[in-house]
């Protein structure tokens, strides 16, 4: 298997754009989440799927983030417009419904000029 | 609210055992894990109790007192690849995952 895959690895774009970010998550896995990483935060929680509806989207930070996951495959994390202080490390992972572990993907590094 | 708490950063040399401690205050729990991320790396797991006792997986044990809303993550054996963050997990009812601040593991030779 792959794993978790995320693209793009690397984002750097202006104050104002638009951002997204794309995820796929390990077949089979019915749960998707979304973290942020900052020195600052730490490892935040933002969104999570459970067969692909929105179950918890209490830590999205405000209205200029949203997410959607159209389908088992495929989820993503939009920002618009997008700020600074959303640098971060971006992380999607995914697990079975109930399962113990989180599979973590890659992560999204997203510089905000 | 929920919190974890966790020392910062630890120190120690090749060879040696380090443990790293957990208290949490959750409004649910279900259970604790342990991840691992190296520098710019993702986190990967490596251990989950849901249970009180000991859990042990190699070099890596993991332990849980859900009375004393405590828990532990001990490395045995260290070996200069172990240097990395440890974040510990709470687990709550809704199937999410609250993690602690991070510990910063230096190895030393």
């Amino acid at each position: 298997d792959a794993g978790v895959i995320q693209s793009p690895r690397h984002e750097v774009t202006e104050m104002g754009q638009e951002v997204t970010l794309r995820c796929k998550p390990i077949s089979g896995h019915n749960s998707l989440f979304w973290y942020r990483q900052t020195m600052m935060r730490g490892l935040e929680l933002l969104i999570y799927f459970n067969n692909n509806v929105p179950i918890d989207d209490s830590g999205m930070p405000e209205d200029r983030f949203s997410a959607k996951m159209p389908n088992a495959s495929f989820s993503t994390l939009k920002i618009q417009p997008s700020e600074p202080r959303d640098s971060a490390v971006y992380f999607c992972a995914s697990s079975q419904r109930g399962g113990r572990e989180q599979y973590f993907g890659p992560g999204t590094r997203l510089t905000v000029t | 609210g929920q919190s974890l708490e966790q020392p910062s950063e630890v120190t120690a040399v090749e060879g040696a055992i380090v443990q790293i401690n957990c208290t949490y205050q959750t409004s649910g729990f279900y259970g604790l894990s342990w991840y691992q991320q190296h520098d710019g790396g993702a986190p990967t797991f490596l251990s989950y109790n849901a249970l009180d006792g000991l859990e042990e997986t190699g070099r890596f044990s993991s332990f849980l007192s859900r009375s004393d809303s405590y828990g532990y993550l001990l490395l045995q054996e260290l070996q200069m690849k172990d240097s990395a963050s440890y974040f510990c997990a709470v687990r709550d009812t809704t199937d999410k995952l609250i993690f602690g601040t991070g510990t910063r593991l230096q190895v030393f030779p």
